[in-house]
């Protein structure tokens, strides 16, 4: 019963920017989006969340659709030390479900 | 930077025997967590604690699995009697309040179950 569905893998040119999708088509009003990322032999590591509107931060951008069931992450110019295993979670009260992950490749 | 620490980094047990994980939140965060991840699967939720107790729990988290803060520092994960479905990565996380957005995760503890 996924609650977020990803690609399996997604690749990018290094410098270019690289758009993440997910679906979450079964949102619910309170739930809020995050996305962490994970790399080889960590501990996710936060990247950005949102409720309804876009998002910016230093790491990210998050852009999400008006009717929020879905929403993508934004890498404005991805580097070699951003290949990762990206997860998009949905937030239901404290609780965090991670979804399969995209696992990118950064090729330099 | 502070960061949360476990231990140990790998931990390998007999099925039905009785394992502690352990984790050292960051000093000055008062919600911690434990998600499991098996090899290859998502990150699973299992249990958020807040002032000694239990804040929410899935259904992963049954009998089996305890959590305690024994003292003012660690944050455990108590499996009484391991199955060989518990082989997995267990990954602690902490935050400062309830409604943080950023949990900050350990390196995580694999357990292998023989």
């Amino acid at each position: 019963d996924a609650k977020t569905t990803q690609p399996n893998s997604m690749e990018s040119n290094e410098e270019e920017p690289v758009h993440l999708p997910c679906n979450h088509s079964t949102i619910s009003g309170t739930d809020y989006i995050h996305w962490y990322r994970q790399l080889p032999s960590q501990g996710p590591e936060y990247v950005i969340h949102g409720l309804t509107s876009n998002v910016n931060n230093r790491m990210a951008s998050l852009a999400i659709a008006e009717d929020r069931k879905s929403s993508t992450l934004i890498l404005h110019r991805a580097t070699l030390r951003d290949a990762a295993v990206y997860y998009c979670i949905l937030r239901t009260g404290n609780q965090f479900y991670f979804g399969t992950g995209t696992s990118l490749t950064v090729i330099p | 930077e502070p960061e949360v620490t476990q231990t140990p980094s790998h931990q390998v047990t007999q099925m039905g025997q009785e394992v502690i994980l352990r984790c050292v939140p960051i000093s000055n965060h008062l919600y911690f967590y434990w998600y499991r991840q098996i090899l290859g699967q998502k990150v699973e939720f299992l249990v958020s604690f807040y002032n000694n107790e239990i804040s929410e729990k899935s259904e992963i988290f049954d009998d089996q699995f305890s959590v305690e803060r024994p003292d003012g520092s660690n944050f455990t994960l108590k499996i009484r009697s391991t199955k060989l479905e518990d082989s997995a990565m267990y990954f602690c996380a902490s935050t400062p309040g309830q409604w943080d957005n950023e949990q900050f995760f350990g390196p995580g503890t694999r357990l292998t179950v023989l």
